[in-house]
């Protein structure tokens, strides 16, 4: 699975756009984006996945740049629970059934 | 409801002991996950079991030991080789097809005095 590459910390006022970048340059063709948060002292929780086209569900959108190399998880109104720590995490379809590779990944505090 | 359980939220254990975490999922997953994590750090893999009666070692399996008798269920025995035992475990399992999301219980935190 590649690699993937997150800054340690961000912070983002409760209400605005929450934008979570994620590097992948060396993703393959076959290789997924997923993304997962943990809030504290919890599981990790699947938030959403893509491979190539941009992806919205009930809790985020994902965008990923065309050549694929990298990727944005946008939370549109961040709230307060939305404190967490948030992992992307790239994996190919035929490694389905092997543990994912989870980083450091970006903690995320929302505030007031 | 549909989920991934761990039993008990808080585990104390003295030194020297063996002790087992619970694992149970109503999800018909064949894949299971052992994860380890430490306070500020992510997540590390400890054993990992595909399908049943079958397991691999995972990047920190050195004084762990699992069983998959059942496809519900995957127990983790920390033992008293563990040198540092105390720490936030955390399950998780997951189909082995399709884009495999995977589903992670609320952690079991072991504390070895």
């Amino acid at each position: 699975d590649a690699k993937t590459t997150q800054p340690t910390s961000m912070d983002c006022a409760e209400g605005r756009a929450a934008n979570l970048p994620c590097n992948h340059s060396t993703i393959s063709g076959n290789e997924y984006v997923y993304w997962y948060r943990q809030i504290h002292s919890q599981g990790p929780q699947y938030i959403i996945h893509g491979l190539k086209n941009n992806e919205t569900n009930e809790m985020a959108s994902l965008i990923i740049t065309e050549d694929r190399k990298s990727s944005t998880l946008i939370l549109p109104h961040a709230t307060l629970r939305d404190t967490a720590v948030y992992y992307c995490i790239v994996r190919a379809l035929s490694n389905s059934g092997y543990a994912l590779n989870f980083g450091k990944g970006t903690s995320l505090l929302v505030t007031p | 409801d549909g989920g991934i359980t761990q039993s008990p939220k808080y585990l104390f254990r003295k030194e020297g002991q063996n002790v087992t975490l619970s694992c149970e999922q109503n999800l018909n997953h064949d894949a299971m996950y052992w994860y380890r994590q430490d306070p500020g750090q992510g997540l590390r893999l400890i054993y990992y079991s595909q399908i049943v009666n079958d397991f691999q070692k995972g990047d920190i399996a050195e004084g762990y030991s699992v069983s998959r008798e059942k496809k519900e269920s995957f127990p983790l025995t920390v033992t008293s080789a563990q040198k540092n035992p105390t720490a936030f475990y955390l399950c998780a399992s997951s189909s082995r097809t399709g884009t495999a999301e995977a589903f992670f219980g609320q952690g079991t935190r072991l504390t070895v005095v």
